[in-house]
């Protein structure tokens, strides 16, 4: 098994953008999810299969992929936006979910 | 729409067996398109995948709790469940169950139950 390292904490401005970026000894890391996570819920896709975002969230969020990393893009955060954040990838039947990271948003 | 719940005891003494079954609506579990988990995520930290099974009775684990796990399928009741046996305190945690085509997504996940491991 691997790791999907992603950095502890991430701070943006209202209206900024917010970078987070997924990355290990996980090669072609092309198809990564996203999860959004607030308090006391249950996680929430917010990217599929890279650079996929499902309808019912909003176009700031966008996913990308370079190499072996991933990152999430949430342009011009809400602070709606303020939440847990996590990678998601499968390799050989088996999950790994990113570290985390906590977006807030000031 | 696809729902789940998670149910089974919320307090689980130190090497007893973990056991919680999560009741499928929506769809059944014998359905070929679905593969069924389940993720935990200890108090503070981070979520941490489980395992899964597929229609087929089919399983992967994670390889940190394999020797330990156990999760099974049960069409008729259009359950799975999960037990994991010797538990310690590290196994305290938020046990979801969630749904996903094979090697996508979770789209679907219970809203959790909290598992305190504790004499």
């Amino acid at each position: 098994s691997f790791a999907l390292t992603q950095p502890l904490s991430v701070s943006v401005a209202l209206g900024q953008t917010a970078r987070i970026s997924c990355g290990g000894d996980y090669f072609g890391i092309k198809d990564v999810h996203w999860y959004q996570q607030k308090p006391n819920q249950a996680p929430v896709v917010v990217i599929f299969r890279g650079t996929n975002r499902p309808s019912e969230i909003p176009e700031r969020f966008a996913g990308s992929t370079s190499g072996s990393t991933a990152t999430l893009t949430i342009t011009s955060a809400q602070g709606d936006d303020e939440a847990d954040y996590y990678c998601h990838v499968w390799d050989s039947g088996t999950s790994v979910f990113g570290t985390g990271t906590k977006v807030t948003v000031l | 729409q696809v729902q789940l719940q998670e149910s089974g005891p919320a307090l689980v003494g130190p090497s007893e067996t973990l056991s919680l079954t999560c009741t499928v609506s929506g769809v059944s579990t014998r359905s070929r398109n679905y593969f069924w988990s389940w993720v935990r995520q200890p108090p503070g930290k981070g979520l941490e995948w489980i395992g899964n099974i597929a229609y087929s009775g089919n399983t992967f684990y994670s390889p940190s709790l394999r020797s330990r796990l156990d999760i099974s399928l049960d069409t008729w009741k259009n359950q799975f469940s999960l037990n994991l046996i010797s538990v310690t305190a590290a196994d305290t945690a938020v046990y979801f169950c969630a749904a996903n085509q094979p090697l996508e997504s979770f789209p679907v996940w219970g809203r959790g139950t909290v598992v305190t491991v504790s004499s």
